[in-house]
């Protein structure tokens, strides 16, 4: 069964500190990795694939087949990063359909 | 262009009875999945419905049912209702299948079963 394991429930660091949010994965294909950032009182939505390999507001994450992970970077945290993240994988579950398996989340909180 | 709309915001129903929820797309989508997000969770993919067939379902008992129509709009009904049902239903539309086709969320509705 295809799994997302994102460890830390809450992250908090100090503006302009480096941030990573950690994430893992359990499945037997080549999965397809997203993560997916809901900022206060907004909808959940896509920040970045790793099929896309670019960076978004900063972030990036590599896929790493070996450790099964796809944890999340940015340099340097800004204030407006301060959201709920979602790590997010694609692997046909159930009946070739391209639902997303998500993790319970990582709450980063970027303090002043 | 119209983002995805779920109706309604917050519902609130009693154990054994039925709900139906509804989720418009976002123009020219023609797929829509529907989520299940309890508190504290991540969405659990619940099915994902193509040009008004089901193309896919997560681990979720008969119960669920959907529905998608001509207009790509679709509901979810839940019959039978649990108080485990109490979570954020989540819809989200693309513009194809393929998950290489971003999925739009809209803002959820609530449901609490007492």
């Amino acid at each position: 069964a295809q799994r997302v394991t994102q460890p830390e429930k809450l992250l908090s660091v100090f503006k302009g500190a480096p941030v990573e949010l950690k994430c893992n994965y359990s499945y037997s294909g080549s999965p397809e990795l997203f993560w997916y950032v809901q900022y206060s009182r907004q909808r959940l939505q896509l920040l970045l694939r790793h099929i896309s390999r670019e960076s978004i507001k900063g972030f990036t994450a590599d896929l790493n087949k070996g450790e099964t992970s796809f944890h999340l970077k940015k340099p340097f945290a800004q204030e407006e990063d301060s959201a709920m993240y979602y790590c997010a994988l694609s692997g046909r579950a159930g009946g070739g359909a391209d639902g997303l398996t998500f993790g319970k989340g990582t709450h980063l909180i970027i303090q002043p | 262009e119209t983002g995805v709309t779920q109706s309604p915001t917050h519902l609130i129903k009693t154990r054994g009875q039925q709900v139906t929820l509804r989720c418009s797309s976002q123009s020219g989508h023609n797929t829509v999945s529907w989520y299940q997000q309890a508190l504290g969770q991540g969405p659990q993919f619940i099915f994902q419905y193509y040009r008004e067939e089901e193309n896919g379902r997560g681990n979720f008992p008969p119960r669920f049912s959907g529905l998608q129509f001509p207009n790509y709009s679709s509901e979810l009904n839940v019959n039978a209702l649990e108080l485990d049902d109490s979570a954020l239903y989540l819809c989200a539309s693309s513009a194809d299948l393929g998950s290489y086709n971003e999925q739009f969320f809209g803002p959820g509705t609530r449901l609490t079963v007492l």
